[in-house]
């Protein structure tokens, strides 16, 4: 199966600031990457759908860059309310797999 | 408005048996794709497997093939994840999501809200 290594696994920033979120995957999976947002007690929400395209009720401050093997998830000027994990998906194969997480917390 | 409504948190003993589900509404139940997906602060997120409703087509993760059965009843809308024998490493939250297709990007546009299971003697 497809292996994505998500990195960092946890990150401090505060409001204001842009950060980066990476995922690399085992193997070349095109752009077939999609980018979710999580919050404790919540259901996960698609931000980001073949590695770079913007779900419709995603804020514009989250972008995605990446194809083959490399991939990237922008936030710029977080927000209170981007505080939450966010987790990769490659849907090259239908054996879905998903990164690990990255934790987003306030500094 | 599409939902899916999953049943309650379970605790069950090792070997007892258990069946979950996932209630979908606002969209045609049997024209998606649906997975189960499960969390657990070790392993992070898994694909258990996808159902098909509308022709009960169903698929296994490779961790998953023997150990559960996915299932669907079209009547109720209602999709099953179900475990014949438990054991307590099948301690975790799972979620069932509604897989869009968008040809050729695929991606999960709804999540339920979790169920946590947890087995302990």
């Amino acid at each position: 199966d497809i292996q994505m290594t998500q990195s960092p696994s946890s990150l401090s920033a505060s409001v204001g600031d842009t950060v980066t979120i990476t995922c690399r995957a085992s193997q070349n999976i095109r752009r077939y990457l999609n980018w979710y947002q999580h919050k404790p007690g919540k259901a996960p929400d698609l931000l980001i759908y073949g590695a770079s395209i913007l779900e419709g009720g995603a804020p514009s401050r989250f972008s995605g860059t990446g194809s083959g093997t490399d991939f990237s998830l922008i936030i710029s000027g977080l927000q209170p309310e981007d505080f939450a994990t966010y987790f990769c998906q490659q849907a090259y194969t239908n054996e879905y797999t998903f990164g690990q997480g990255t934790t987003l917390q306030i500094k | 408005e599409v939902q899916l409504v999953q049943s309650g948190a379970e605790v069950k003993k090792p070997g007892e048996s258990l069946r979950i589900s996932c209630e979908g509404s606002g969209y045609i139940f049997t024209d998606y794709w649906l997975a189960w997906v499960r969390q657990t602060p070790g392993k992070g997120l898994e694909w258990v497997g996808s159902l098909y409703p509308g022709d009960s087509d169903v698929r296994y993760g490779p961790s998953f093939q023997g150990q559960v059965t996915i299932s669907a009843d079209k009547s109720t809308n209602t999709a099953y994840l179900q475990w014949g024998s438990l054991k307590a490493s099948d301690t975790a939250t799972y979620y069932c999501a509604k897989i869009r297709q968008l040809p050729p990007h695929n991606w999960f546009d709804s999540w339920g809200q979790g169920t946590l299971v947890t087995v302990s003697s």
